[in-house]
């Protein structure tokens, strides 16, 4: 089992829909959970990021983390096409310098 | 300004030539990374220096060597080039702190013919 899931999609919505994003995770040590947008031949820049469990709130975009069921998820209202993006979930426990990456969810936005 | 840079952005070279990648941060960062996307577009995580010291090293072969001239500066050689190092290198910075929000670059394209 790999230490962090996320399925790779592609996932299309038509514009305007709400989009949820999960990925789940098996190492209970995370502690810092976030979530990356990454478009076509660009770095990957950060959207949300959360301690813990519970939600956070920014915008089009709501993060929660659950970690009794080591699940997380993102939620984007009021999808638009310029969401279109590989969307990744990352983490890691305290003190830790390096992230766990999923390997993203590529997420279309139908116009 | 470019917060994380790297150049070059396209690079193409034939098996067994020795490369660099360079990479800068302008944000004050006290840590720099070395992440390597395959073609599924998985990250992970190469190398981190922070102060000149390495601290990560995932199981990365020892033809791969991370330089830091300063802080501000993380250079990846790479010896004796392989087909299989064809990938997409990302630099990023993060600051010690409240968890650790990484800045990227925007990523160096390395084909190996």
């Amino acid at each position: 089992q790999k230490e962090v899931e996320q399925d790779p999609g592609p996932l299309s919505v038509p514009e305007g829909a709400i989009v949820s994003l999960n990925c789940t995770y098996s190492n209970s040590a995370f502690q810092y959970f976030m979530w990356y947008r990454q478009y076509s031949r660009k770095g990957p820049e950060l959207l949300m990021y959360t301690y813990s469990s519970g939600n956070k709130e920014d915008g089009r975009f709501t993060a929660q983390v659950d970690k009794s069921s080591k699940y997380i998820s993102l939620f984007i209202r009021d999808s638009q096409p310029s969401d279109s993006a590989t969307y990744l979930c990352a983490m890691s426990p305290i003190g830790a310098d390096g992230l766990t990456f999923g390997k993203g969810t590529h997420l279309i936005i139908q116009p | 300004d470019t917060a994380v840079s790297q150049t070059p952005k396209y690079l193409v070279t034939q098996m067994g030539n020795d490369k660099s990648i360079k990479c800068e941060q302008n944000l004050g960062h006290d840590t720099m990374y070395w992440y390597k996307q395959d073609s599924k577009k998985f990250l992970k995580i190469m190398f981190s220096y922070n102060n000149k010291e390495l601290i990560i090293n995932e199981t990365v072969p020892n033809r791969f060597s991370p330089k830091s001239p300063d802080k501000a500066h993380l250079n990846l050689h790479i010896n004796s080039l392989e087909l299989g190092d064809s990938a997409v290198y990302f630099c990023a910075s993060s600051q010690e702190g409240f968890g650790r929000a990484y800045t990227f670059g925007s990523g160096t394209r390395l084909t190996v013919v």
